[in-house]
């Protein structure tokens, strides 16, 4: 199975500010998914990025407020910006082997102040 | 619209005994079923899986039974212990980027 790591693995940030989020596989990828689980609920998919093109969002979620980043098939990055308390959630990176399953990262608990 | 429906909410087993974990989807077109399993802090780790073209599958203590025509799958963990205390998760994969549709979590405690 893939071996994902993001970091930071969790942050505590101010109203108003941006957090870009890392997310590292130890093996080359096509797809790689991007999710949020808000405190004591499911997980809901925010976006997927492809390298080499521009992400695909999920209804209720933008471009502007969660830019990514997908420069190579190993690596990718979610920015959470213009952060409210709303924003406070796990952030996980997600890639998908489609014979085995998909795999999580350890994910990012973002608290917003 | 929520395509994966999941009960029950929380869950309380005795040692030693079957913890039932049951989910329905809509989509037909969704070709993949795994189990995640999250404790808290980590991220969700995936537990078992089946294909719509199997009826059941056993890894260990853990079994997926799946019912097609009527669109339910579920998850019996035997001989259940404290460690698996933990959050379950169903899912489904489908759509343009075969994406996961999961569940909306069951809480698992096992009383020693």
């Amino acid at each position: 199975s893939a071996v994902i790591s993001q970091k930071p693995s969790r942050d505590i940030c101010q109203r108003g500010t941006s957090l870009t989020i890392q997310c590292q596989v130890d093996s080359q990828v096509t797809m790689m998914f991007w999710y949020r689980q808000q405190p004591g609920q499911s997980l809901t998919l925010i976006a997927t990025a492809n390298q080499g093109s521009e992400a695909t969002y999920e209804s209720g979620f933008v471009i502007d407020k969660f830019p990514i980043s997908r420069p190579n098939l190993t690596f990718s990055t979610l920015t959470v910006s213009n952060m409210s308390p709303e924003d406070s959630s796990i952030y996980l990176c997600s890639v998908e082997d489609w014979v085995k399953g998909g795999f999580f990262g350890p994910g990012t608990r973002l608290t917003v102040l | 619209q929520q395509q994966v429906k999941q009960s029950p909410q929380s869950l309380i087993v005795q040692k030693g005994g079957i913890s039932i974990i049951n989910c329905a989807y809509e989509n037909t077109a969704f070709d993949y079923f795994p189990w995640y399993q999250q404790f808290p802090g980590k991220g969700p780790a995936l537990l078992i899986a089946i294909r719509p073209d199997v009826s059941e599958k056993k890894e260990g203590r853990f079994t997926i039974s799946f019912n097609k025509s009527a669109k339910q799958f579920s998850l019996h963990i035997m001989d259940s212990q404290p460690g698996d205390s933990a959050t379950y998760f169903c899912a489904a994969r489908g759509g343009s980027a075969r994406q996961l549709t999961f569940g909306s979590g069951t809480q698992l405690t096992v009383l020693p």
